[in-house]
């Protein structure tokens, strides 16, 4: 069974702080994608990767930055978190087939609440 | 750019009923096209997929069809139960490994 896992689910973190959220994949795709999920708003990219050590930014960086080092594992940093970052954070990969790109598999999502 | 414009919610049914959740993309190329679902506290699940023109995604009694020529790409569902209450979204991606989300239709489902 495929999995996208994510390091927590719930995460309480202060302003100010700097804060790690972890994402891990075991099916050696290519493509890994963080999104933030807001009601009303749907899904917002916020970075995106299509190799190892390779980052594209997506539709809302500021404040954010990612880090991938092995295939396997996507970071998202937030650099000093703010409580305007208090969102569900959706981690997802895929994999590019010729010239289409399959479906995004996504964790469970972490809950980050800034206090 | 590309993007995906999906019914405003939320929809409430009563078991039984027929659904439709209608959605429509903007695509320069030829994206593929699914529907996902999420649960409460969860991330999002694949409902049904369809990667070019004409073919029917179908899975757990949900069905849609890309359609080129409207630009759409409609779930369908003959006969809700309580357990399909969740948020629905559509989704396209394009050749440059990107992914476009609507912005999701809460469906619930009342016995």
């Amino acid at each position: 069974d495929v999995k996208v896992t994510q390091s927590s689910r719930y995460l309480v973190k202060r302003t100010g702080e700097k804060v790690f959220l972890e994402c891990v994949q075991d099916m050696d795709h290519e493509n890994m994608f963080w999104y933030r999920q807001d009601p009303g708003l749907g899904l917002r990219l916020i970075y995106f990767s299509y190799d190892v050590k390779m980052k594209e930014k997506g539709d809302i960086p500021e404040g954010y930055s990612v880090s991938r080092e092995k295939k396997e594992r996507f970071s998202l940093i937030l650099e000093s978190a703010s409580t305007n970052q208090t969102s569900m954070y959706l981690c997802a990969s895929s994999f590019t087939s010729g010239y289409i790109n399959t479906e995004a598999f996504f964790g469970q999502g972490t809950r980050l609440t800034v206090v | 750019g590309d993007s995906v414009t999906q019914m405003e919610g939320p929809v409430t049914l009563s078991e039984e009923a027929f659904l439709t959740i209608n959605c429509t993309y903007t695509a320069t190329g030829y994206p593929s096209l699914f529907w996902y679902v999420q649960y409460p506290g969860e991330g999002l699940q694949l409902l049904l997929k369809a990667t070019k023109a004409d073919d029917k995604g179908s899975n757990k009694g949900f069905e849609a069809t890309y359609r080129k020529e409207t630009t759409s790409f409609h779930l369908e569902k003959g006969s809700v139960q309580v357990s399909d209450s969740a948020v629905y979204f559509c989704a396209l991606s394009d050749p440059g490994n990107q992914f476009y989300f609507g912005t999701g239709t809460s469906l619930t489902v009342i016995p």
